[in-house]
């Protein structure tokens, strides 16, 4: 079976900091990976996805991730964060269709 | 880009009335929708996947006479939650695919539901 485990449930980082969100799967099989973004009271935005070839995924507002095989990991990154990131992020694993999603971590952007 | 609108944003109902939930693709027609229940500073679960014109697919320990799942067209499902309870208050987001297993999930925002 696969499943995600997000390592950080809370990351307090001050603004213009790089940050990188922690993120490990399980997979016996080929996975796509995702992360998605959360503000609060609000749905779910993708920020960035890994189906297949280059392993470092560039994704919107400036994140990117890179899929470790041997690590089985897939870490979220942004070299300068603004205040406006502070939300929810989650990490997700595809599995027949259906997304499985991590336990989410929380960034908080202090000035 | 593709949309999916969730209506309502937020309702608050009696114990023991029901309360229905409606997901609408936009500009899409979504072949499969998906409704997640999340508890505050939890995660995002599963409940059910619901597919146009069958029935819907429950997840392990959902219970089916409790959440009701009618996807009667392509750009429409609806969750109804009979006879709340305060424990049922919870975030219940829904997300549409516009194709096979590979393709894109849109989400709604999200309906906030409190049971008093």
């Amino acid at each position: 079976a696969q499943s995600v485990t997000q390592l950080d449930s809370q990351v307090p980082v001050f603004e213009e900091a790089p940050v990188e969100l922690r993120c490990n799967y399980s997979s016996s099989v080929s996975v796509y990976l995702f992360w998605y973004v959360q503000y609060p009271n609000q749905g779910l935005q993708l920020l960035l996805k890994y189906l297949s070839g280059s392993t470092l995924v560039k994704g919107i507002n400036g994140f990117e991730a890179e899929f470790n095989k041997s690590q089985t990991s897939f870490h979220l990154r942004k070299p300068s964060v603004h205040i406006s990131d502070t939300a929810e992020y989650f990490c997700a694993v595809r599995r027949y269709g259906k997304l499985i999603f991590g336990q989410g971590t929380e960034l908080s952007v202090k000035p | 880009g593709a949309v999916v609108s969730q209506h309502p944003s937020w309702v608050i109902c009696k114990s023991g009335t029901s309360v229905k939930i409606e997901c609408r693709s936009l500009d899409f027609q979504a072949t499969t929708m998906f409704w997640y229940r999340q508890f505050p500073k939890q995660s995002l679960m599963l409940m059910a996947t619901s597919n146009e014109g069958s029935k819907a697919t429950y997840e392990q320990g959902v219970e089916k006479d409790k959440f009701l799942i009618n996807h009667a067209s392509l750009t429409l499902s609806t969750l109804t939650v009979t006879s709340a309870h305060p424990e049922d208050s919870s975030f219940y987001i829904c997300s549409a695919r516009d194709g096979g297993p590979n393709s894109p999930l849109h989400f709604g925002n999200g309906t906030r539901l409190t049971v008093t």
